[in-house]
Formats: C-alpha cells, structure tokens, sequence
C-alpha cells in the first residue's frame, strides 16, 4: 500500500525536550513538507523539501528543525525553543506531473506539553 | 505576503447544496486547492484549479476566477457525512498556503 506514515499518533513532551516526529512516504515522491495546525486556525508551513539533501525554512521555522538524508523519510525535531509547541502536525509530500502537483498528507501527529 | 479568506462556517440541510467562497491575494500563483478534513483527522484532497472556470467531479465542483483572485467549492446533495471543515489552499513558489477553513455542518 502506497501512502505517508507518521509515527506516533500522539507525542507527550516535558519542558525543556527535544522530540523528534517521523515521516515516511513509499510514493516516490520528491518534495516533503511539514505543517503545524491550531485550533480555529488554517496549517502553517514549517519546512519543506524539494529534493534530498535540501530543505527551506517555512512561514515558522523558530524552534524546529529537519533533515532529508532519504528521499523517503522527512523527520522533524521539536527543539525546547520552541515555546508552544502543542499542534497537531501533518507531514505531506507531493510530485509534479504535467504541471499539476498535489499534496498528499499523513494522519498526523499530535504533540501535547506536559 | 499570502491572504487567504474563507467563511468560518456554514450550516445546510441534508441534501441541499452549499457554496463555500475563497478569495485570495497572493505573490504569484500556480493553483488553488480545496481539501477536506474531519475533525482530528487529515486533510484530504478534493480539487484542483489553475485555469479558470468550472472542474465537476462527482458531487463537488470547483471554480476558480484568476483576475477576481476567487474561488469557490460547491457541494450538491448533501450528506451528513459532508460534515467536516474544507480548506482553500494557494500554491505558489512550491509552496501551499492555507485559509483557516470553513466548518460546514449539514443538518438532518
């Protein structure tokens, strides 16, 4: 089965810890990218990746940071500067074909601060 | 910058038609997209326009009108399932940019 996997569903933080989210995709897909969601609130562009090896800050950068090693994997790491960091978080990927390019989402993962 | 404007919500009866408006102003353009997401869950993709005019697939349409900077998806024949948030999304510099969503919730 083709798809994006994020892992874990639900991710419990204390003060002052980096966590780390995962984010795999089997589509072959070149560009990744990673968003935050609030409450009442549209998805926010964290970081995204076009290709391996190369990633770009999104609109909200602060506080996280990702590596693309793989063309199939995108994790992304809460670091402690980020001061608010509970949000659900979707991962997504996309590849472009004939001009036309779709954005394709995991189920998500939901971080919560203890 | 990017703005994205959509209603907040909207409410409709089983099997009537609702039309959630988009309008957007953004640096550049390469398409607009319309998700659904139900509570707690993913977005997941309904439609996608780059040309102006009327894309029909199934229950839902989308129509896009580059100069007005305006979209909207249409709903026909409504089902409580139909219940969730739909979001407009703008792509641009191989970027997407969200509204907030509009919750639309469909009454028996």
């Amino acid at each position: 089965d083709g798809g994006i996997t994020q892992s874990p569903k639900y991710l419990f933080r204390k003060e002052g810890q980096n966590v780390t989210l995962s984010c795999e995709q089997n589509l072959n897909h070149d560009a990744m990218y990673w968003y935050r969601q609030d409450p009442g609130q549209g998805l926010r562009l964290i970081y995204y990746s076009q290709i391996v090896n190369d990633f770009q800050k999104g609109d909200i950068a602060e506080g996280y940071s990702v590596s693309r090693e793989k063309k199939e994997s995108f994790p992304l790491t809460v670091t402690s500067a980020q001061k608010n960091p509970t949000a659900f978080y979707l991962c997504a990927s996309s590849m472009e074909r004939g001009g036309r390019e779709t954005q394709y989402f995991g189920p998500g993962t939901r971080l919560l601060v203890l | 910058g990017q703005n994205i404007d959509q209603p907040t919500e909207m409410t409709a009866t089983e099997g009537a038609i609702v039309q959630i408006n988009c309008t957007y102003q953004t640096s550049g353009f390469n398409g607009l997209f319309w998700y659904q997401q139900h509570a707690g869950e993913a977005p997941t993709f309904l439609s996608y326009n780059v040309l102006d005019g009327l894309e029909e697939k199934g229950r839902f349409s989308s129509f896009l009108s580059r100069s007005k900077g305006y979209s909207y998806l249409l709903l026909k024949e409504l089902q409580m399932k139909d219940s969730a948030s739909y979001l407009c999304a703008v792509r641009s510099d191989y970027k997407l940019s969200f509204g907030a969503g509009t919750t639309v919730t469909v009454r028996a």
